[in-house]
């Protein structure tokens, strides 16, 4: 596609429930990266991949976080047992290569756990 | 660790005056730094980057940057503000690296404000 496509777009989630958000890469994008982003706040790192392999995940919050890229295309962050403190915006972003590439972003699913 | 700093979380200018985003860094080494605009329920626009050409940077939409590592800023300006600026900036930072990709760090951001 054009961009990186992220669905769904809005998620309401009741306490408790699992969910699993979908990030769509630019073809032949090597990296993909997750971050969060609060209310009011500054996206933060969750995790990177360089094709399927899940090179850094230090940021991701709990073993609740979950995320996979099993054929180096389409990844999924899977939240189990979703929390309120989870409720923020998920942005994608992928570049082509690995070191000195723009990323581009998606437009994020928002998340929020009533 | 790498991080920076962005001094304002809200700024208000007028159309036509100048707009002026501040951003600190700290990094043990020299790094890459970025300047990104997000719109209301949209994902981020890379704006423009520093890394380690010209210390004056120009970016899309008349926005430009210059990196003082004396100082170690990246601040952002615009001569003349329009109403299509009003949004968040957000800077961010990463490390150099060769090899595999990395990280961006960002700041807490800025809300622009443009008035009549």
């Amino acid at each position: 596609g054009a961009g990186v496509s992220q669905s769904p777009r809005y998620k309401v989630a009741k306490r408790g429930q699992d969910v699993a958000l979908r990030c769509d890469p630019i073809s032949g994008h090597v990296s993909l990266f997750w971050y969060q982003q609060a209310l009011g706040q500054g996206p933060e790192f969750l995790t990177y991949f360089q094709n399927e392999a899940q090179l850094d995940k230090s940021g991701l919050p709990s073993d609740r976080f979950f995320a996979e890229r099993p054929e180096g295309s389409v990844s999924t962050l899977k939240i189990q047992r979703t929390q309120q403190e989870d409720s923020a915006v998920y942005l994608c972003a992928s570049s082509l290569t690995g070191a000195n590439t723009e990323a581009f972003f998606g437009q994020g699913t928002r998340l929020t756990v009533v | 660790a790498q991080s920076v700093t962005q001094l304002g979380s809200h700024v208000s200018v007028s159309e036509g005056a100048l707009v002026l985003l501040r951003c600190n860094y700290s990094s043990s080494v020299p790094p890459y730094l970025f300047w990104y605009v997000q719109y209301p329920n949209q994902g981020l626009q890379l704006l423009l980057k520093y890394t380690s050409a010209a210390t004056l940077v120009k970016g899309i939409n008349g926005f430009e940057a210059e990196f003082k590592k004396s100082e170690t800023s990246f601040h952002l300006t615009k001569p003349s503000a329009h109403m299509s600026d009003a949004a968040e900036y957000f800077c961010a930072v990463r490390r150099r690296s060769t090899g595999t990709a990395s990280k961006l760090t960002f700041g807490t951001g800025t809300r622009l404000q443009v008035t009549l």
